[in-house]
C-alpha cells in the first residue's frame, strides 16, 4: 500500500522553537508539496518540490523553509515557530506527469 | 484567474437525501478537476475527478458533473449516508511548471444527519 508518512500526528512547541516537519513518500514520486490547513481557508501551499534538491514557494511561504535531501524525503521547517503557525500541515507528493497528488495524514501542530 | 471558488462551505443533508457542492474557474486552461474527501483527523483522498472532455462521470454514488461553458464543475452524492460526512475539496490543473499544480477550493463541510 503506498504511503505519505507524516512523522508526528500532534505536535505542541514554544514559541520561538526551531521545528521540523518530516514527510517521507515511498511511491517514487518526483513532486512534494506543504501545505497548511486552516478552518475556512482551505488547503494554502508554502512550498513545494519538483525534484531532489530543488525547492518553490508556494503562496504562503513567509516563516517557513524547507529541505529535500532525499527523493523520499521532505522536510518543512519553522525557523523560529509563532502562535500564528498553529495548524494542521499536510504533505503530498505526486509523480511528475501525473496530476494527482496523495496526502499524508496530517500533523497537528499548536504552538504555544 | 488562478482561483477556483467552491460552494456552499457548510452543507447539512438528510440520509438518503442528495448533496451537490458547486466549484467554479475561471482559467481555460485547466485540464483536470479532481475532488478529494476528507475525514476527521485524516489526509485529503481522491475521490474522483474529470476531465474537460467530457460532461459526467460517475463512480458508485458519486458523480461529477462538467459544464466546459460555465466554468462550473459539481460533485453529487447521491443517497447520502452518514459516512459520507466528511470535508470535501475541489480542485483544478492547469499546464506546465508550477501551473501544473492542483488548484483546491476552500472546502465544503458535510453533515449527513440519520
Amino acid at each position: 500500500d503506498v504511503k505519505v508518512t507524516q512523522s508526528s500526528r500532534y505536535l505542541v512547541k514554544r514559541t520561538g522553537e526551531k521545528v521540523f516537519l518530516e514527510c517521507v513518500q515511498d511511491m517514487d514520486h518526483e513532486n512534494m508539496f506543504w501545505y497548511r490547513q486552516d478552518p475556512g481557508l482551505g488547503l494554502r501551499l508554502i512550498y513545494f518540490s519538483y525534484d531532489v534538491k530543488m525547492k518553490e514557494k508556494g503562496d504562503i511561504p513567509e516563516g517557513y523553509s524547507v529541505s529535500r535531501e532525499k527523493k523520499e524525503r521532505f522536510s518543512l521547517i519553522l525557523e523560529s515557530a509563532s502562535t500564528n503557525q498553529t495548524s494542521m500541515y499536510l504533505c503530498a507528493s505526486r509523480f511528475r506527469d501525473r496530476p494527482w497528488y496523495t496526502f499524508g495524514s496530517g500533523t497537528r501542530l499548536t504552538v504555544v | 484567474q488562478q482561483q477556483v471558488k467552491q460552494s456552499p462551505q457548510s452543507l447539512i443533508v438528510q440520509k438518503g437525501g442528495i448533496s451537490i457542492i458547486n466549484c467554479a474557474y475561471e482559467n481555460t486552461a485547466f485540464d483536470y478537476f479532481p475532488w478529494y474527501q476528507q475525514f476527521p483527523g485524516k489526509g485529503p483522498a481522491l475521490l474522483i475527478a474529470i476531465r474537460p472532455d467530457v460532461s459526467e462521470k460517475k463512480e458508485g454514488r458519486f458523480t461529477i458533473s462538467f459544464n466546459k461553458s460555465a466554468k462550473q464543475f459539481s460533485l453529487h452524492i447521491m443517497d447520502s449516508q452518514p459516512g459520507d460526512s466528511a470535508t470535501y475539496f475541489c480542485a483544478a490543473r492547469g499546464y506546465g511548471g508550477s501551473q501544473g499544480n492542483l488548484i483546491f477550493g476552500k472546502g465544503t463541510k458535510l453533515s449527513v444527519k440519520p
